[in-house]
């Protein structure tokens, strides 16, 4: 069956510091990858969107990296702020039979200032 | 733009009886709604997906008898949770997509529903 893993541990990091998600996902062959944040009670807010064809993609203090053979996503985020603390959500989309969107559990960071 | 609304944000209700979720989307026309549940520290699991004037397709698992979606405007959905029981308490999340806007989903802020 499709499987999205990302760390089910929560991570801490200190104010500054660069925080580093990682997704893998397994039997699943996606169009492309997307990294959402959630907090707590709210839905899931897009951040940013990577193709099948693309390596890496960024945005402001944010970069996705996106390895096919290995199946994986790292999502990092640059100079970390304690606002910056939330779930952050992968999600795989296929591009052929319709827009269905897969998500993993998603990964807690906490940033300390 | 490409805010979609929900109402109502939370919801307690009795066992046996049934509740109705609304979603919006507000500056745009949503081609496709999709209707997600979430409990605590799990991923979001899609229930069903529907498209404007048509029946919804519900994911395995999801008892279409129990959850009815009406998709009846480009803009509106509702979902009804009908003889809600506690094991229903969940975090209920649309979400809209438009062809027009590359077919990107945008959520909706969620609706929290109890059952006593």
């Amino acid at each position: 069956s499709q499987k999205i893993e990302q760390n089910s541990e929560a991570l801490n990091i200190q104010e500054g510091k660069t925080a580093t998600l990682t997704c893998n996902y397994t039997n699943y062959s996606p169009a492309y990858l997307q990294w959402y944040r959630q907090d707590p009670g709210r839905g899931p807010v897009f951040l940013l969107l990577i193709r099948e064809n693309e390596k890496e993609k960024r945005k402001e203090r944010l970069k996705v990296t996106f390895d096919t053979t290995l199946k994986q996503s790292l999502f990092h985020i640059t100079a970390s702020q304690p606002a910056d603390s939330a779930t952050y959500l992968c999600a795989l989309k296929r591009g052929t039979g319709g827009f269905k969107t897969i998500f993993g559990a998603g990964t807690r960071l906490f940033v300390k200032a | 733009g490409a805010v979609v609304s929900q109402h109502p944000s939370w919801v307690i209700c009795k066992s046996g009886t049934s509740v109705k979720i609304e979603c919006r989307s507000l500056d745009f026309q949503a081609t496709t709604m999709f209707w997600y549940r979430q409990f605590p520290k799990q991923s979001l699991m899609l229930m069903a997906t529907s498209n404007e004037g048509s029946k919804a397709t519900y994911e395995q698992g999801v008892e279409k008898d129990k959850f009815l979606i009406n998709h009846a405007s480009l803009t509106l959905s509702t979902l009804t949770v009908t003889s809600a029981h506690p094991e229903d308490s969940s975090f209920y999340i649309c979400s809209a997509s438009a062809t027009d806007r590359d077919n990107e989903q945008f959520f909706g802020p969620g609706t929290r529903l109890t059952v006593l």
